[in-house]
């Protein structure tokens, strides 16, 4: 089971909006709605911002949301605002026994 | 108010052994599926173990055999002893509460683990 494929990076203005890609294989994203996304500050927790594909935690911004088609997962930030700056991953279940759940290779958003 | 709070890491010469700790408040460990999750440097995470709360583990390829994920329920503390360390298991290690067996909800900030001659 490799790691989800995500852009290493993705950079925009204040504002503006941007969108991240999560691809998987039929053994994860392809079979299984449970896909969530994280933010992480380096130095702080991760922090869960999406979970089943779309829903988002209490207290997360409407400003985060994400979809998927097939096998690839998306994640869309609108109103880009400074604070946004961080790596984001995606993660989702899989079949394997040995390892559940496999992460994203991580994107690095930068506010222009 | 959930917070969970790694402990234990630092520098270990290859085959070493190290524990680290988790320590829970504001929920039981017993009662969630608790993970480790380690991210490498400049790498993205990885799961590496995790515990039901029945008590059955679970265990990444890379790391079985040579980690061990506990729980001690007095101390409300998740644990995750680790021996035969290798260089690349050079990573921070997380701990994070596992929600309806697909999402992690709750994370800690932490622990640096280094495995270096």
């Amino acid at each position: 089971q490799s790691a989800l494929t995500q852009p290493a990076s993705v950079s925009g203005s204040p504002g503006q909006s941007i969108t991240i890609s999560c691809t998987g294989t039929s053994g994860d994203l392809g079979v299984y709605n449970y896909v969530s996304w994280y933010q992480h500050h380096p130095g702080k927790a991760p922090k869960l911002i999406i979970y089943d594909v779309s829903d988002r935690p209490s207290g997360v911004s409407n400003r985060f949301s994400g979809s998927k088609s097939g096998s690839t997962a998306s994640l869309t930030i609108s109103g880009l605002e400074a604070e946004d700056e961080a790596d984001y991953y995606c993660s989702s279940y899989t079949s394997s026994t040995t390892l559940p759940y496999v992460f994203g290779t991580g994107t690095k958003v930068t506010v222009l | 108010e959930v917070q969970l709070v790694e402990s234990g890491g630092g520098l270990i010469q290859p085959g070493g052994s190290l524990r680290l700790s988790c320590t829970a408040s504001g929920f039981t460990v017993i009662s969630h599926y608790m993970t480790w999750v380690r991210q490498a440097p400049g790498k993205g995470l990885e799961w590496v173990s995790g515990v039901y709360s029945g008590g059955n583990t679970y265990y990444a390829d890379f790391v079985t055999g040579r980690f061990t994920i506990s729980r001690d329920n007095s101390r409300n503390t998740l644990y995750l002893q680790m021996n035969s360390l290798r260089v690349e298991d050079t990573a921070v290690y997380y701990c994070a509460r596992v929600l309806g067996l697909k999402l992690f909800d709750h994370w800690g900030q932490g622990t640096q683990v280094t495995v270096s001659s």
